[in-house]
């Protein structure tokens, strides 16, 4: 079975400050996929940045960054110069294939001006 | 608009009705997702589709829920007898299925369900 753990509840960040968000994951496959999506307060869910567990570079989308440690299993979200629209919950989700996403329970930016 | 749409998206209803909710995916999709999701939490995942097939139901899809994609374009969620438990967001989701590269999902704005 695949888990999602996010350990922040709530993060807070100053305006174009860089922003860490934590997330690890456990599965025995060794092929899977990870995913961040942002959750504004108007409900949409916004695909931010993608990771396949074969990648061997970091992925990177904009000012959106991934910092994946294979071994450690965890793969970090990294925001720079963080914006006051940044402010929405942020989700870690993984896959294997194409199977459904598995969400971990989220964590909660405010961006301060 | 050519993103994932979602019918309604508010309902409010009493404890023991049924209601139906409705997804029309991206229109090249194959794939169909749907995902439930409750206050302060991630999105669950409920079932999904390819093409007019259901390839899998998670153990949260009681037997009072039923979903149907009848010709593998949009699909319905429906909820018989609900409870007040149902109340949630409910989330649809597509993804094409020859994508090379990876299953990124494009979700709808969701259907927020009230049950009184």
């Amino acid at each position: 079975a695949q888990k999602i753990t996010q350990t922040q509840p709530g993060m807070f960040v100053q305006e174009k400050e860089a922003v860490t968000l934590d997330c690890t994951y456990d599965t025995s496959d060794p092929s899977y996929g990870l995913f961040w999506y942002k959750q504004p307060s108007s409900g949409e869910m916004i695909f931010l940045i993608y990771q396949g567990s074969y990648d061997q570079q970091n992925a990177t989308e904009g000012r959106y960054s991934l910092n994946f440690q294979k071994a450690r299993k965890s793969a970090n979200l990294v925001i720079s110069a963080s914006q006051l629209g940044d402010s929405a919950m942020y989700f870690c989700a993984m896959t294997k294939g194409r199977r459904a996403l598995t969400f971990g329970s989220g964590t909660r930016l405010q961006v301060q001006p | 608009d050519t993103g994932v749409s979602q019918d309604p998206r508010h309902k409010i209803t009493k404890r023991g009705q049924n209601v139906t909710f409705r997804c029309d995916p991206i229109s090249e999709h194959n794939r169909l997702y749907w995902y439930r999701q409750t206050l302060g939490q991630g999105p669950e995942f409920l079932t999904y589709f390819q093409n007019e097939a259901q390839l899998e139901k998670s153990r949260l899809l009681s037997d009072r829920f039923s979903a149907e994609r009848p010709k593998g374009s949009f699909s319905t969620l429906e909820i018989q007898r609900t409870e007040q438990g149902d109340s949630a967001m409910y989330l649809c989701a597509s993804s094409a299925l020859d994508r090379l590269s990876y299953n990124e999902q494009f979700f709808g704005p969701g259907t927020r369900l009230t049950v009184l």
